[in-house]
């Protein structure tokens, strides 16, 4: 079946600007994470969205930051105000429903470059 | 703090040797830990899992154990090839939260 797909694979744009990225999950599954993961860094964890749930926001770096799940399916990860520093691979996952806490199926990502 | 080592430096060696990675960890009690590949331009790709009261688990040419008191991670591939090269990744769940811990990651270059 079709993995977890992002949009757009690439995004070029200039400081100040707003972005949004965009993530469909593998259909079923009810978890939704974003991660940043920044050259010759690790991935760094964003926000986890689980079904109804009130999502854990705790990894956003500023309030420049959002995400939004529409009906339990596709997500969107907004950047307003774009920095240099935001720069970055931004990583989508999901997991299904009985193994929330286990395999985490990822993206492709969307590479972010901030002029 | 919670910490997540791996190592930085890219680990070449010779196809058809075995390759063994490393994760260490410090202020954890994971209740599993997870092996993910990652190639240039993708996202990760789950590889194992290995639970906290599991020593040793395998899949094909694949191996990874857990010594919880070590707080330790060896992640073997066996008989490498080229096509194994990539970066690996470890991670680690946190208790209380449904979310993983990323490592940065062990680049692994397998040479024919």
């Amino acid at each position: 079946g079709a993995g977890v797909s992002q949009s757009p694979s690439n995004k070029v744009t200039e400081k100040g600007k707003d972005v949004e990225l965009r993530c469909d999950p593998i259909s079923g599954h009810t978890a939704l994470y974003w991660y940043r993961q920044s050259l010759g860094q690790g991935l760094e964890f964003l926000i986890y969205f689980q079904g109804n749930s009130a999502p854990d926001k705790s990894g956003l770096p500023s309030d420049r930051f959002s995400a939004e799940r529409t009906g339990g399916s596709v997500s969107t990860l907004t950047i307003q105000r774009t920095q240099q520093e935001d720069s970055a691979v931004y990583l989508c996952a999901s997991s299904s429903p009985t193994r929330v806490q286990e395999t985490q199926y990822f993206g492709p990502g969307t590479r972010l470059l901030v002029l | 703090s919670q910490k997540i080592e791996q190592n930085s430096e890219a680990l070449n060696i010779q196809e058809g040797k075995t390759a063994t990675l490393t994760c260490n960890y410090t202020n954890y009690s994971p209740a599993y830990l997870q092996w993910y590949r990652q190639d240039p331009g993708r996202g990760p790709v789950f590889l194992l899992l290995i639970r906290e009261n599991e020593k040793e688990k395998r899949k094909e040419r694949l191996k990874v154990t857990f010594d919880t008191t070590l707080k330790q991670s060896l992640f073997h591939i066996t008989a490498s090839q080229p096509a194994d090269s990539a970066t690996y990744l470890c991670a680690l769940d946190k208790a209380g939260y449904s979310t993983l811990t990323f490592g940065k990651g062990t680049m692994l270059l397998v040479s024919p």
